[in-house]
């Protein structure tokens, strides 16, 4: 099975800390997602890479950016955490070119005090 | 822009009652639709998956989802909800293969006895 490992289950990190989420999936999936989970806006996308060091921007790219160097592994960065980016954080993958194999990080949930 | 509305945030259904949870998409050539559910504290599992052929399909756990392009839906149905469904639901459209996913806002579900 694939299989896409977030580093961390639970985090909390200060105010205007710098913040990285990691994302690992061992499939050789071309494509990496992230994802913010909050209650009543279900899921949205912050930021999206079709390969390595590529990257587009989701519905809301603001106060994030990303890493991809390596296929494998796509990373979130909060460049100053804010306490409006306390939230669950999904990370996910897929095959180019198939809708079938989107599959899903456990998240981590990322509070900023 | 491309978007996914889920209308009801939270349902409350009794134990053997039938469920209806509602999906919108707008509008789209060739959607490919997803239903997705976490339980507390879990990830997202997938329950079943639209590409095409027959308009209704079958998931796992007991549900199905019917795709109604005049309506621009895919509702998701179970007839007889058990206390271990109550959890909550998001639908999910892709318009091209291996694109990103754009989720709804979810409905939670909750079963009385």
């Amino acid at each position: 099975d694939v299989k896409v490992t977030q580093s961390s289950r639970y985090l909390v990190k200060r105010t205007g800390e710098k913040v990285f989420l990691e994302c690992v999936q061992d499939m050789d999936h071309e494509n990496m997602f992230w994802y913010r989970q909050d209650p009543g806006l279900g899921l949205r996308l912050i930021y999206f890479s079709y390969d390595v060091k590529m990257k587009e921007k989701g519905d809301i790219p603001e106060g994030y950016s990303v890493s991809r160097e390596k296929k494998e592994r796509f990373s979130l960065i909060l460049e100053s955490a804010s306490t409006n980016q306390t939230s669950m954080y999904l990370c996910a993958s897929s095959l180019e070119g198939t809708v079938r194999s989107y599959t899903f990080g456990s998240g981590t949930r990322l509070t900023v005090v | 822009a491309q978007s996914v509305t889920q209308p009801d945030i939270h349902i409350t259904v009794s134990e053997g009652a039938s469920l209806e949870l509602r999906c919108n998409y707008s509008y789209g050539a060739t959607p490919y639709l997803f239903w997705y559910v976490q339980s507390p504290g879990q990830g997202l599992q997938l329950l079943l998956k639209y590409f095409s052929g027959d308009t209704l399909v079958q998931g796992i756990k007991g549900f199905e989802a019917e795709f109604k392009r005049s309506q621009s839906s895919f509702n998701l149905r179970k007839p007889s909800v058990h206390w271990s469904d109550a959890a909550e639901y998001f639908c999910a459209v892709v318009y091209n293969q291996g694109g990103k996913l754009i989720f709804g806002q979810g409905t939670e579900l909750s079963v009385k006895p």
